[in-house]
Protein backbone atom coordinates (compact mmCIF):
# COMPACT_ATOMS: atom_id res chain seq x y z
CA UNK A 1 0.00 0.00 0.00
CA UNK A 2 1.60 3.55 -0.94
CA UNK A 3 2.23 5.74 1.82
CA UNK A 4 3.35 9.31 1.02
CA UNK A 5 5.37 11.39 3.63
CA UNK A 6 5.93 14.98 3.79
CA UNK A 7 8.82 17.13 5.34
CA UNK A 8 8.85 19.60 6.86
CA UNK A 9 5.57 19.28 8.52
CA UNK A 10 5.86 23.16 9.15
CA UNK A 11 7.61 25.89 7.21
CA UNK A 12 8.15 29.79 8.32
CA UNK A 13 10.64 31.78 6.58
CA UNK A 14 10.74 35.22 5.42
CA UNK A 15 9.76 36.69 2.16
CA UNK A 16 11.77 36.79 -0.54
CA UNK A 17 13.51 33.06 0.30
CA UNK A 18 13.51 29.96 -2.44
CA UNK A 19 12.50 26.90 -0.21
CA UNK A 20 11.93 23.32 -0.97
CA UNK A 21 9.12 21.28 -0.12
CA UNK A 22 9.51 17.02 0.22
CA UNK A 23 7.51 14.34 -0.74
CA UNK A 24 8.55 10.72 -0.37
CA UNK A 25 6.32 7.76 -1.23
CA UNK A 26 6.85 3.73 -0.60
CA UNK A 27 5.81 2.27 -3.69
CA UNK A 28 7.86 3.17 -7.09
CA UNK A 29 5.01 2.40 -9.11
CA UNK A 30 3.53 5.35 -8.77
CA UNK A 31 1.63 6.63 -11.99
CA UNK A 32 0.65 10.30 -11.39
CA UNK A 33 2.43 12.67 -8.87
CA UNK A 34 0.76 15.73 -7.72
CA UNK A 35 1.26 18.84 -5.56
CA UNK A 36 -1.52 20.75 -4.15
CA UNK A 37 -2.58 24.07 -2.23
CA UNK A 38 -4.97 23.99 0.43
CA UNK A 39 -6.08 27.84 2.11
CA UNK A 40 -7.95 27.21 5.43
CA UNK A 41 -10.56 25.86 5.45
CA UNK A 42 -11.04 25.68 1.78
CA UNK A 43 -10.51 22.70 -1.07
CA UNK A 44 -7.86 22.04 -2.85
CA UNK A 45 -6.16 24.09 -5.93
CA UNK A 46 -4.10 21.61 -8.02
CA UNK A 47 -0.55 23.28 -8.81
CA UNK A 48 1.94 21.19 -10.43
CA UNK A 49 0.69 17.70 -12.14
CA UNK A 50 3.22 15.30 -12.74
CA UNK A 51 2.90 12.20 -15.22
CA UNK A 52 4.30 9.07 -15.55
CA UNK A 53 6.67 9.58 -17.93
CA UNK A 54 7.86 13.17 -16.63
CA UNK A 55 10.28 14.16 -14.80
CA UNK A 56 9.36 17.72 -13.75
CA UNK A 57 6.99 20.56 -14.38
CA UNK A 58 7.17 24.29 -13.68
CA UNK A 59 4.38 26.83 -13.59
CA UNK A 60 5.49 30.07 -12.99
CA UNK A 61 7.56 30.32 -9.61
CA UNK A 62 7.14 26.64 -8.91
CA UNK A 63 9.08 23.74 -10.06
CA UNK A 64 8.17 20.34 -9.30
CA UNK A 65 10.37 16.94 -9.98
CA UNK A 66 9.46 13.22 -9.39
CA UNK A 67 12.39 10.76 -9.06
CA UNK A 68 10.51 7.60 -9.23
CA UNK A 69 13.63 5.38 -8.17
CA UNK A 70 14.24 7.47 -4.96
CA UNK A 71 10.81 7.94 -4.09
CA UNK A 72 10.74 11.53 -4.35
CA UNK A 73 9.18 14.55 -5.59
CA UNK A 74 10.24 17.87 -4.47
CA UNK A 75 8.26 21.57 -4.92
CA UNK A 76 10.40 24.16 -5.27
CA UNK A 77 8.90 27.85 -4.91
CA UNK A 78 11.11 30.95 -6.06
CA UNK A 79 11.28 34.05 -4.33
CA UNK A 80 8.19 33.15 -1.31
CA UNK A 81 5.47 35.67 -0.94
CA UNK A 82 3.21 36.26 2.01
CA UNK A 83 0.29 35.04 -0.34
CA UNK A 84 2.21 31.52 -1.10
CA UNK A 85 1.08 30.59 2.65
CA UNK A 86 -0.76 27.92 2.81
CA UNK A 87 -0.53 23.71 3.16
CA UNK A 88 0.80 22.32 0.55
CA UNK A 89 -0.11 18.65 -0.20
CA UNK A 90 1.47 15.98 -2.64
CA UNK A 91 -0.80 12.87 -3.41
CA UNK A 92 0.22 10.59 -5.79
CA UNK A 93 -1.81 7.20 -7.77
CA UNK A 94 -0.80 4.17 -8.80
CA UNK A 95 -2.52 4.51 -12.45
CA UNK A 96 -4.11 7.16 -14.71
CA UNK A 97 -6.88 8.52 -12.54
CA UNK A 98 -7.33 6.33 -9.86
CA UNK A 99 -7.48 6.95 -6.33
CA UNK A 100 -5.06 9.37 -4.81
CA UNK A 101 -2.55 8.78 -1.54
CA UNK A 102 -2.45 12.26 0.10
CA UNK A 103 0.96 13.32 2.19
CA UNK A 104 0.01 15.01 5.33
CA UNK A 105 0.87 18.46 4.33
CA UNK A 106 3.58 21.20 4.86
CA UNK A 107 1.93 24.38 6.50
CA UNK A 108 3.71 27.16 4.93
CA UNK A 109 4.17 30.50 6.34
CA UNK A 110 5.93 33.42 4.33
CA UNK A 111 6.17 36.43 6.57
CA UNK A 112 6.50 39.84 5.16
CA UNK B 1 -13.61 23.22 -17.88
CA UNK B 2 -13.30 20.43 -15.60
CA UNK B 3 -15.58 22.36 -12.71
CA UNK B 4 -16.40 19.80 -9.64
CA UNK B 5 -19.15 21.57 -7.15
CA UNK B 6 -20.11 20.70 -3.77
CA UNK B 7 -23.23 21.28 -1.83
CA UNK B 8 -24.13 22.71 0.30
CA UNK B 9 -20.50 24.36 1.20
CA UNK B 10 -20.92 23.90 4.85
CA UNK B 11 -23.90 22.02 7.39
CA UNK B 12 -24.62 22.15 10.65
CA UNK B 13 -27.15 19.68 12.10
CA UNK B 14 -28.01 17.81 15.28
CA UNK B 15 -26.41 14.38 16.40
CA UNK B 16 -28.87 11.68 15.62
CA UNK B 17 -30.06 13.60 11.99
CA UNK B 18 -28.66 12.18 8.34
CA UNK B 19 -27.16 14.71 6.03
CA UNK B 20 -26.92 14.70 2.59
CA UNK B 21 -23.85 15.99 0.36
CA UNK B 22 -23.39 16.41 -3.17
CA UNK B 23 -20.85 16.53 -5.77
CA UNK B 24 -21.27 17.61 -9.25
CA UNK B 25 -19.38 17.52 -12.17
CA UNK B 26 -20.86 20.49 -14.09
CA UNK B 27 -19.30 20.42 -17.56
CA UNK B 28 -18.04 16.79 -17.98
CA UNK B 29 -19.33 13.37 -17.85
CA UNK B 30 -17.08 11.70 -14.83
CA UNK B 31 -16.19 7.87 -15.44
CA UNK B 32 -15.38 7.90 -11.15
CA UNK B 33 -16.05 9.67 -8.18
CA UNK B 34 -14.13 10.13 -4.78
CA UNK B 35 -15.07 11.01 -1.23
CA UNK B 36 -12.46 12.23 0.89
CA UNK B 37 -12.83 13.09 4.43
CA UNK B 38 -10.33 15.35 6.24
CA UNK B 39 -9.82 16.56 10.28
CA UNK B 40 -8.49 19.14 11.24
CA UNK B 41 -4.71 19.63 10.73
CA UNK B 42 -4.97 16.45 8.86
CA UNK B 43 -4.88 15.25 5.48
CA UNK B 44 -7.16 14.01 3.47
CA UNK B 45 -8.26 10.30 3.75
CA UNK B 46 -10.08 8.70 1.30
CA UNK B 47 -13.32 7.12 2.20
CA UNK B 48 -14.59 4.89 -1.04
CA UNK B 49 -14.72 4.96 -4.85
CA UNK B 50 -17.46 4.94 -6.65
CA UNK B 51 -18.78 4.53 -10.59
CA UNK B 52 -21.94 5.50 -11.89
CA UNK B 53 -24.40 2.64 -11.67
CA UNK B 54 -22.45 0.30 -9.36
CA UNK B 55 -21.70 0.17 -5.58
CA UNK B 56 -19.29 2.50 -3.87
CA UNK B 57 -15.91 0.36 -3.15
CA UNK B 58 -15.28 1.77 0.69
CA UNK B 59 -11.59 1.99 2.55
CA UNK B 60 -11.00 -0.41 5.37
CA UNK B 61 -12.57 1.16 8.49
CA UNK B 62 -15.02 3.46 6.69
CA UNK B 63 -18.49 2.16 7.73
CA UNK B 64 -20.71 1.98 4.05
CA UNK B 65 -23.66 1.55 6.65
CA UNK B 66 -23.34 5.42 7.60
CA UNK B 67 -21.35 6.65 4.87
CA UNK B 68 -24.47 5.98 2.30
CA UNK B 69 -22.99 6.84 -1.32
CA UNK B 70 -25.16 6.81 -4.10
CA UNK B 71 -23.91 7.40 -8.16
CA UNK B 72 -27.19 7.54 -9.77
CA UNK B 73 -25.96 9.69 -12.93
CA UNK B 74 -22.51 10.55 -14.45
CA UNK B 75 -22.26 14.20 -13.03
CA UNK B 76 -23.73 13.60 -9.66
CA UNK B 77 -22.69 11.30 -6.38
CA UNK B 78 -23.93 11.55 -3.29
CA UNK B 79 -22.96 11.15 0.32
CA UNK B 80 -25.14 10.42 3.36
CA UNK B 81 -24.01 10.92 6.31
CA UNK B 82 -26.57 8.95 8.36
CA UNK B 83 -27.33 9.07 12.15
CA UNK B 84 -24.26 12.17 12.45
CA UNK B 85 -22.68 12.33 15.45
CA UNK B 86 -19.98 14.72 16.66
CA UNK B 87 -17.25 12.59 15.49
CA UNK B 88 -18.33 12.80 12.73
CA UNK B 89 -17.96 16.49 12.18
CA UNK B 90 -15.23 16.76 9.29
CA UNK B 91 -14.51 18.45 6.18
CA UNK B 92 -15.72 16.33 3.24
CA UNK B 93 -14.48 16.69 -0.26
CA UNK B 94 -15.19 14.85 -3.37
CA UNK B 95 -13.01 14.24 -6.92
CA UNK B 96 -14.09 12.88 -10.43
CA UNK B 97 -12.53 12.15 -13.10
CA UNK B 98 -13.66 12.66 -16.81
CA UNK B 99 -14.41 10.50 -18.86
CA UNK B 100 -13.31 12.35 -21.99
CA UNK B 101 -13.52 16.02 -22.58
CA UNK B 102 -10.83 17.09 -20.22
CA UNK B 103 -7.96 15.50 -19.08
CA UNK B 104 -9.09 11.82 -18.02
CA UNK B 105 -5.57 10.96 -15.57
CA UNK B 106 -6.64 13.12 -13.16
CA UNK B 107 -9.07 14.20 -10.53
CA UNK B 108 -10.71 17.16 -10.31
CA UNK B 109 -11.42 18.62 -6.90
CA UNK B 110 -14.23 19.92 -5.38
CA UNK B 111 -14.67 22.82 -2.84
CA UNK B 112 -15.63 20.78 0.09
CA UNK B 113 -18.04 20.98 2.75
CA UNK B 114 -17.69 21.36 5.92
CA UNK B 115 -19.93 19.02 8.58
CA UNK B 116 -20.23 20.06 12.09
CA UNK B 117 -22.50 18.12 14.08
CA UNK B 118 -23.79 19.38 17.41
Amino acid sequence: KQEVTQIPAALSVPEGENLVLNCSFTDSAIYNLQWFRQDPGKGLTSLLLIQSSQREQTSGRLNASLDKSSGRSTLYIAASQPGDSATYLCAGDNNAGNMLTFGGGTRLMVKP
Amino acid sequence: GAVVSQHPSWVICKSGTSVKIECRSLDFQATTMFWYRQFPKQSLMLMATSNEGSKATYEQGVEKDKFLINHASLTLSTLTVTSAHPEDSSFYICSATARQGVRTDTQYFGPGTRLTVL
